[in-house]
Formats: C-alpha cells, sequence, structure tokens
C-alpha cells in the first residue's frame, strides 16, 4: 500500500539546523508532487512548501522562504525538508503530503516529526 | 492571497447530531475545496475533495457542498470517533495551499 514514512522526532537548539526524511513506498515516487504542512502547539495547519519529486523544483511559502530547503533522493523514493535558524517558534510537528491532481488534494500524509527547539 | 475562514472555531454535539462546519473564502475558488480530519497524534485525513468529493474508505455520514466561496461540511450522525478538528483547503490559487483555521469537534 501507498505509505509515507517519517524519520524520527529531534530536539534541536535555538540557532540550529534541522532536516527531516519522509520515505515514499508503494507508487511511482517521480509522479506526485509532495508538500511539508506543520502543526505547532496549539496552532492549525500550515503549509511550508512543496517540491517535485522528478525535476526537483520547489516553492516555498512565504514565511519560510530563505529559511527552508526542500530537496529530494530519487534513488531512496525520499524528500527532505530542511530548516534553518531554529527559534522556539519552529516546535512543531512536521509533516509531508504527497499532491494527487488533477483536482489537487492531499492525499496521503506522512505520520509527522515532532522538532522540538529548546536551549 | 485567498484567505480562509471557517466557523465556528469549536463546537460541541451529542452523538447522532447532524453536525456543519462552514468555510468561506475571501475570492471564489470554484469547486477546489478539500476538508480534512485532524486527531491529536495523528496524521491529518483527507475526507473530501473537489467540495463534494468523499474519499475512498470515508463513512458516507460525512459530505460536503458548495462552490464559489462558500462552503459546507456536514457530519450526518456524529459518532464519538468524529471528535477531532477539521480543516478547509482551497488548491485553486496556489501557491500557498491555505488552510483553514479549524473547528476543533467535541462530543457532549
Amino acid at each position: 500500500q501507498v505509505l509515507l514514512v517519517q524519520s524520527g522526532g529531534e530536539v534541536k537548539k535555538p540557532g540550529a539546523s534541522v532536516k527531516v526524511s519522509c520515505m515514499a513506498s508503494g507508487y511511482t515516487f517521480t509522479i506526485y508532487f509532495m508538500h511539508w504542512v506543520r502543526q505547532a502547539p496549539g496552532q492549525g495547519l500550515e503549509w511550508m512548501g512543496v517540491i517535485n519529486p522528478s525535476g526537483g523544483s520547489t516553492t516555498y511559502a512565504q514565511n519560510f522562504q530563505g529559511r527552508v530547503t526542500m530537496t529530494r533522493d530519487t534513488s531512496a523514493n525520499t524528500i527532505y525538508m530542511e530548516l534553518s535558524d531554529l527559534g522556539s517558534e519552529d516546535t512543531a510537528v512536521y509533516y509531508c503530503a504527497r499532491e494527487r491532481g488533477p483536482n489537487p488534494h492531499f492525499d496521503v500524509w506522512g505520520q509527522g516529526t515532532l522538532v522540538t527547539v529548546s536551549s | 492571497e485567498i484567505q480562509m475562514t471557517q466557523s465556528p472555531s469549536s463546537l460541541s454535539a451529542s452523538v447522532g447530531d447532524r453536525v456543519t462546519i462552514t468555510c468561506r473564502t475571501s475570492r471564489s475558488v470554484s469547486s477546489y475545496l478539500n476538508w480534512y480530519q485532524h486527531k491529536p497524534g495523528k496524521a491529518p485525513k483527507l475526507l473530501i475533495y473537489v467540495a463534494s468529493v468523499l474519499q475512498s474508505g470515508v463513512p458516507s455520514r460525512f459530505s460536503g457542498s458548495g462552490s464559489g466561496t462558500d462552503f459546507t461540511l456536514t457530519i450526518s450522525g456524529l459518532q464519538p470517533e468524529d471528535s477531532a478538528t477539521y480543516y478547509c483547503q482551497q488548491s485553486y490559487s496556489t501557491p500557498p495551499w491555505a488552510f483553514g483555521q479549524g473547528t476543533k469537534v467535541e462530543i457532549k
């Protein structure tokens, strides 16, 4: 079946960077765009950006431009999201999600990765 | 950038009740409106896409309607397992892939 499996939780200090992975299985990796969404404690879902696993092109949400980098490794069916210059406000659960079209929606989600930023 | 407004922000209802959640967009998104259910500690789950298409495996008590700027998610016959936060999302004009602020549904 279609699965997205994310890397484990991370604890980082303010100013550090974190890299979260999301491995896809059960479908052709390069066909579907992949998104990252996060949820901070007590907050709603926040879209961070999207990557095309085929060519590697990306689009980032304005709030994260300059701090986020999304990449992929087609040999490993894996996408990555790296967020730099972490602050306490980046403490959140980070999700990857697959975009299904042509009426775009996020049909499969990873289990989530908790990133805690604390000194 | 399209703004999303959900109402109410929270509600409490009894098992068997009919529950309605509204999502309004700042300009027309045609029918490009999705609904997700999110439970604590779990991944969000797609319920409905293109305003009214039920995702495979989702119980038929969930339904969606609307077009343009006004949309509704209805739960007909609320069940205990429906306790969750529900989000709308527009996919008409992207980026960004904006979500509504969420509606928390509690069971009385």
